[in-house]
């Protein structure tokens, strides 16, 4: 079965600078990685997806995130932070087929200081 | 509609009572997920519906939970007998099969 983990509960990171959140997965072969944003009170928003070809995905919000099969990481990067970004984010990964639950962590709540 | 729906936003209710929890998915998703969201917790997988084959029963914590689609679309989750360890938020959400959710904004359950 597949698994999740981000190590980091928590990060504060000042307004304007650069972020990076952790994720690591465990799955045989190669897997679907979906990273998620929840604001508090909100369901959660898919921010980028990577199922195949290149290993550095945009996705929205100026959002990034790259594929490292040698590391089983999914980290989740963005050069500027702006104060509308704190909130929890969640990495999840899926099952490349057709028939895929979906495994999440635990989440990284990001505050944002000024 | 646009987005998943889920209804209602907020149920308290009384230890001991059943509770229904209703999702409508994006029209034309083939699969529905739900998802329980304790505090601290993250998001835990309860069940998983993918077009006309036999649900993904495996997350359900006990069977006082339940869970059905009808005709492809709309499900209900139903949590029979109610216990305080019940509280929680309960996320809904669909895809087109490819693993993509788009979640509602979550039923938010008070059991007291």
């Amino acid at each position: 079965a597949q698994s999740v983990t981000q190590p980091d509960i928590h990060i504060t990171v000042s307004e304007g600078a650069s972020l990076e959140l952790r994720c690591n997965y465990s799955y045989g072969a190669t897997p679907y990685l979906f990273w998620y944003v929840q604001s508090p009170g909100q369901g959660l928003q898919l921010l980028l997806k990577y199922f195949s070809g290149d290993t550095l995905v945009q996705g929205i919000k100026g959002f990034e995130a790259e594929f490292k099969r040698s590391q089983s990481s999914f980290n989740l990067r963005k050069p500027s932070v702006h104060w509308s970004d704190a909130a929890e984010y969640f990495c999840a990964v899926g099952v490349n087929s057709g028939y895929s639950t979906l495994t999440f962590g635990k989440g990284t709540m990001l505050l944002v200081s000024p | 509609g646009a987005g998943v729906s889920q209804s209602p936003s907020n149920k308290v209710t009384e230890k001991g009572k059943d509770v229904e929890l209703r999702c409508d998915p994006i029209s034309g998703h083939t699969a529905l997920y739900w998802y329980r969201q304790s505090l601290g917790q993250g998001l835990e997988f309860l069940i998983y519906f993918q077009g006309n084959s036999a649900p993904d029963k495996s997350g359900l914590p006990s069977d006082r939970f339940s869970a059905e689609r009808t005709g492809g679309s709309v499900s209900t989750l139903t949590i029979q007998r109610t216990q305080q360890e019940d509280s929680a938020v309960y996320l809904c959400a669909s895809s087109l099969g490819d693993g993509t959710a788009f979640f509602g904004q979550g039923t938010r359950l008070t059991v007291v």
